[in-house]
């Protein structure tokens, strides 16, 4: 079966950019989308599509999906970003998640 | 504004059964394709299953093996998850999440239901 992998943890300082990749094998051939989740709460629509932003997210989110990895990109970290965030595909009958990094702002 | 509504949750023994409910206000229910997904505590979201608009196709995760069946009533709105077998290990929360038209994401999510499983 299809796996997706994220690394567990990614810290970043206020005001900086933060990178979270998602790896896959030919992950490029597939459209990603991406989650974030809050301490307690449900998870929230980041970006489809590989890059396309929902209605009502932050400019500061962006993404790429090319060749084995796709990245989620967020510009200006602030503390309310801190957060859980997964990557989805689906691959032949199935949803597939990452399995989640914990973004850490310092 | 479109809202999704788990309930059915709680706390059951092993090998008992549950049925899950979600229901669903502010959209055109049978345009959407319905998913659920779990997170056990601590843990990363876990797909279960999918169920197109009409409830014609259904996908399971293979790691279910069979235990669990999806479900949806469009005349009221509702979308369903019976589980059976019950072991510890399904102790989690349940989101019910809707797809506009089966594309293979999720912009709309329950707040979630807990299921425990313990003897």
């Amino acid at each position: 079966s299809y796996a997706l992998t994220q690394p567990p943890s990614v810290p970043v300082s206020p005001g900086q950019t933060a990178s979270i990749t998602c790896s896959g094998e030919n992950l490029g051939n597939k459209d990603v989308c991406w989650y974030q989740q809050k301490s307690g709460q449900s998870p929230v629509l980041v970006i489809f599509q590989d890059n396309v932003r929902p209605s009502g997210v932050s400019e500061r989110f962006s993404g790429s999906n090319s060749g084995n990895t796709a990245t989620l990109t967020i510009s200006g970290t602030q503390a309310l970003d801190e957060a859980d965030y997964y990557c989805q595909v689906w691959d032949t009958s199935a949803v597939v998640f990452g399995g989640g990094t914990k973004l850490t702002v310092l | 504004q479109v809202q999704l509504v788990e309930s059915g949750g709680g706390l059951v023994k092993p090998g008992e059964s549950l049925r899950l409910s979600c229901a669903a206000s502010g959209l055109t229910f049978n345009d959407y394709y319905m998913t659920w997904i779990r997170q056990a505590p601590g843990k990363g979201l876990e797909w279960l299953s999918y169920i197109s608009g009409s409830g014609s196709t259904i996908y399971y995760a293979d790691s279910l093996e069979g235990r669990f069946t999806i479900s949806r009533d469009n005349a009221k709105n509702s979308l369903y998850l019976h589980m059976s077998n019950l072991r510890v290990d399904d102790t989690a929360i349940y989101y019910c999440a809707a797809d506009y038209g089966a594309s293979y994401f999720f912009d709309t999510w329950g707040q979630g239901t807990l299921v425990s499983v313990s003897s």
